[in-house]
């Protein structure tokens, strides 16, 4: 599976949109970004996937550039229970869960 | 979603001793069933994969006598760390593949005294 580069943290205020970049740009083309995140002392956390299109869900939107290189995902209005790490994935659809983890984006979301 | 429970969610063991940890899906099959491990201020790393009537797979370094899986039904995989020791503590989870996501356990905190 490709690896993936994220900002070490990041903080953000409390009903301002969050926008969480990650780097891939060794992403394959059968590979899909995926975007889990962790509260602390919590098992992660499915938020978001996408191929090629950009995606909307009820937690976050997902934008993938053209080239798929790089994503942002977009938290349209950060609660302070959205502090967690988010870990940004990129891996074959097929491949059963297996994930590999990088370290993640510290998000904290202040008042 | 699809929900996976494990348990205990915290336990603390004498050094020597054994402890298992339960992974169970709930509302959906699992044929495979993935378990890590995460230190203090550490990422997620994957210990092994839990194939459903067969053998697991072990990542690299991890031993497979101290780590024991078993996944002995489509719902359930535990884990038991055998002979365990201070280094041994941790926060393990384990996960399961629902259709296009992996679905998380809580997690448990093991502490070895």
């Amino acid at each position: 599976d490709a690896k993936t580069t994220q900002p070490t943290s990041m903080d953000c205020a409390e009903g301002r949109a969050a926008n969480l970049p990650c780097n891939h740009s060794t992403i394959s083309g059968n590979e899909y970004v995926y975007w889990y995140r962790q509260i602390h002392s919590q098992g992660p956390q499915y938020i978001i996937h996408g191929l090629k299109n950009n995606e909307t869900n009820e937690m976050a939107s997902l934008i993938i550039t053209e080239d798929r290189k790089s994503s942002t995902l977009i938290l349209p209005h950060a609660t302070l229970r959205d502090t967690a790490v988010y870990y940004c994935i990129v891996r074959v659809g097929n491949s059963w869960g297996k994930l590999q983890f990088g370290a993640g984006t510290q998000v904290v979301v202040t008042p | 979603g699809a929900v996976v429970s494990q348990h205990p969610s915290w336990v603390i063991c004498k050094s020597g001793t054994s402890v298992k940890i339960e992974c169970r899906s709930l509302d959906f099959q699992a044929t495979t069933m993935f378990w890590y491990r995460q230190f203090p201020k550490q990422s997620l790393m994957l210990m092994a994969t839990s194939n459903e009537g067969s053998k697991a797979t072990y990542e690299q370094g991890v031993e497979k006598d101290k780590f024991l899986i078993n996944h002995a039904s489509l719902t359930l995989s535990t884990l038991t760390v055998t002979s365990a020791h201070p280094e041994d503590s941790s926060f393990y989870i384990c996960s399961a593949s629902g259709g296009d996501e992996a679905f998380f356990g809580q997690g448990t905190r093991l502490t070895v005294v």
